[in-house]
């Protein structure tokens, strides 16, 4: 089946501007996760929807940083006036609830390039 | 909270040859999962291999396998008859058990090189 897709698979932008990156998971999956991976690093968590509960947003840098779900499928990450740091790659995954250890699977990424 | 720790950047390998990326982890937990990674070019992370804390045998797949070292918190991957597609990121992950909520925590990645 289809795996985890991500739009666009590159975005550059100017300093100052918004960016809404999307997310479409594996349907079926009930969880849905955000990671940010900056250059050379690892990934770093930023947040986690899971049907509806509330989102875990402890992973999210600052308060120009939302994400939202809809209809418990897709998801857009939102970075209201883009710095220069927030330039790097954005990793959605998704999980299915109750499975044998919940494995996470992840999309392509976008690339944010922040001039 | 969790920290995981990859001490080599960089590793390279030669073609059939075997590899072993090193990762090292914090925690207070007794139960919990640990994962590698593979990262290609094309940045799609794909899971190469998983543990689960409470057991004891290592784990392997095909030529990969784990030495999980519990008591020092452990957890090396090996690569066997190495491949020019195993080239890659590899990345280190740990994960509490239980709710599915459970956020992956990734060391800083080996980039690993196969030369022909």
């Amino acid at each position: 089946g289809a795996g985890v897709s991500q739009s666009p698979s590159n975005k550059v932008t100017e300093k100052g501007k918004d960016v809404e990156l999307r997310c479409d998971p594996i349907s079926g999956h009930t969880a849905l996760y955000w990671y940010r991976q900056s250059l050379g690093q690892g990934l770093e968590f930023l947040i986690y929807f899971q049907g509806n509960s509330a989102p875990d947003k402890s992973g999210l840098p600052s308060d120009r940083f939302s994400a939202e779900r809809t209809g418990g499928s897709v998801s857009t990450l939102t970075i209201q006036r883009t710095q220069q740091e927030d330039s790097a790659v954005y990793l959605c995954a998704s999980s299915f609830y109750g499975g044998e250890d919940n494995e996470q699977f992840f999309g392509p990424g976008t690339r944010l390039t922040v001039l | 909270a969790q920290t995981v720790t990859q001490s080599q950047p960089e590793m390279s390998v030669q073609e059939a040859e075997t590899v072993t990326l090193s990762c090292t982890y914090d925690t207070s937990e007794s139960d919990y999962y640990l994962f590698w990674y593979k990262q290609p070019p094309s940045r799609q992370m794909i899971l190469v291999i998983r543990q689960e804390a409470y057991k004891q045998q290592n784990a392997t797949e095909n030529r990969f396998s784990v030495n999980f070292q519990k008591a020092a918190k452990s957890f090396s991957l090996k690569i066997s008859d190495s491949q020019l597609g195993d080239a890659a990121m590899y990345f280190c992950a740990y994960r509490s058990p239980g709710l599915i909520g459970s956020r992956l925590t990734f060391g800083e990645g080996t980039q690993l090189t196969v030369n022909p």
